[in-house]
């Protein structure tokens, strides 16, 4: 059981609007700690794609955006490709834990 | 450019010990934190822990605390994670990755471990 709950699986078809919901808690998002989201391919390490709640890192296009509000967070992408088709982690710190600590990951199908 | 390059596949059997080895470049290894991610075969990502390479402090995640040792070598730029005990559970491939801002922007390509009899 992840601390930082995700859905488990979402899907749109390409050109349409998706978002991923990351629920934690006060002792985590909650409690300001930033929010940070990733993209993992199949058979790939994971990519930074949002950092401190709603910054792109370079080369990430603006079809990637996030939000953070109260205990939860949210990664929307827009325009869906058939290349967006990946597992995607939400990741904040907890504090009662000490802890970093990951969303247990969604899988995103583009139809 | 920011590079971390891992050590290679590990086949180790149940009770064994494996040390994974990250060796950097860059970037001066003592001004960030290199932190160790789990990735098991169908599962999600999960923090093991981190050190902080200047001065060697260590936090580890309460699942992993009795069995995981991480060290950083400044001279050789070199951080290691060593995981004891290990059952078929640990099989897995291990990242590490270096922080920036509490994200994790740089991540090594991964070793994967096998364990089995």
């Amino acid at each position: 059981q992840s601390v930082l709950t995700q859905p488990p699986s979402v899907s749109g078809a390409p050109g349409q609007r998706v978002t991923i919901s990351c629920t934690g808690s006060s002792s985590n998002i909650g409690a300001n700690f930033d929010v940070h989201w990733y993209q993992r391919l199949p058979g790939t390490v994971p990519k930074l794609l949002i950092y401190v709640n709603n910054n792109r890192p370079s080369g990430v296009p603006d079809r990637f955006s996030g939000s953070k509000s109260g205990t939860s967070a949210s990664l929307a992408i827009t325009g869906l490709l058939a290349e967006d088709e990946a597992e995607y982690y939400c990741q904040s710190y907890d504090s009662s834990l000490s802890a970093w600590v990951f969303g247990g990951g969604t899988k995103l199908t583009v139809l | 450019e920011v590079q971390l390059v891992q050590s290679g596949a590990e086949v180790k059997k149940p009770g064994a010990t494996v040390k994974i080895s990250c060796k950097v470049s860059g970037y001066t290894f003592a001004d960030h934190h290199m932190h160790w991610i789990q990735q098991a075969p169908g599962k999600g990502l999960e923090w093991m822990g981190l050190i902080n390479p200047e001065d060697g402090e260590t936090l580890y995640a309460e699942k992993f605390q009795d069995r995981i040792t991480i060290t950083a070598d400044t001279s050789t730029d070199t951080a290691y994670m060593e995981l004891s005990s290990l059952t078929s559970e640990d099989t897995a491939v291990y990242s590490c990755a270096t922080s920036r801002d509490w994200a994790l922007p740089y991540w090594g390509q991964g070793t994967l471990v096998t364990v089995s009899s």
